[in-house]
């Protein structure tokens, strides 16, 4: 069965710093385009960033660039979020999602749970 | 990237049919078919219901379709069944390599 599973949520002061992961099964993570999505409390969807299959070529919404990282670690076909000067407009679900492609251009078919970022003091 | 417009609510009684619209521009919806639909019940994950503007994925039932005119895309749910009250969401890749998403619909199954 093809799953994704996000960990490393959590609460963190302004400022910090955090790592998402978004472990992957049923599937070869590096053949695909994979996405980090958000969606904070009560409001829509709101894509942050992504990165390609093959070449692994990195997008990154305005809100998060310069910020955020996107990579993964093939070997433990691992997708994985750094974020770095985290502010509270940051507090939201993050999810990691599939594209059908390797390249990734927004048709989502697979998406975790989802892992809670707060941003707070 | 602005995100696309989606009225916020919709509504119609069960057996009907409803639309739901999504405007872009040339930038995102106007200049490609990468627009995608996503169904969100309360507390889940977003479920992908369209991609490529009207392809549907394995295992959606064909009471969903879309469509694109310009820079507006369109999903329709015919047939409504009480179980499609959720919120709905579409999509479009962007000039910028980016992704964007709409406001998000509110579907009420009256």
């Amino acid at each position: 069965e093809v799953q994704l599973l996000e960990s490393g949520g959590g609460l963190v002061q302004p400022g910090g710093s955090l790592r998402l992961s978004c472990a992957a099964s049923g599937f070869t993570l590096s053949n695909y385009g994979m996405n980090w999505v958000r969606q904070a409390p009560g409001k829509g969807l709101e894509w942050v960033s992504a990165i390609s299959g093959r070449g692994a070529t990195t997008y990154y919404a305005d809100s998060v660039k310069g910020r955020f990282t996107i990579s993964r670690d093939n070997s433990k076909n691992t997708l994985y979020l750094q974020m770095k000067g985290l502010r509270a407009e940051d507090t939201a679900i993050y999810y990691c999602a599939k594209d059908t492609g390797s390249w990734p251009r927004g048709a989502l078919d697979v998406w975790g749970q989802g892992t809670t970022v707060t941003v707070s003091s | 990237q602005s995100a696309l417009t989606q009225p916020a609510s919709v509504s119609g009684s069960p057996g009907q049919s409803i639309t739901i619209s999504c405007t872009g521009t040339s930038s995102d919806i106007g200049g490609y078919n990468y627009v995608s639909w996503y169904q969100q019940h309360p507390g889940k994950a977003p479920k992908l219901m369209i991609y490529d503007v009207s392809e549907r994925p394995s295992g959606v039932s064909n009471r969903f379709s879309g469509s694109k005119s310009a820079h507006t895309a369109s999903l329709t749910i015919s047939g409504l069944q009480a179980e499609d009250e959720a919120d709905y969401y579409c999509s479009s890749y962007t000039s910028s390599s980016t992704l964007v998403f709409g406001g998000g619909t509110k579907l009420t199954v009256l």
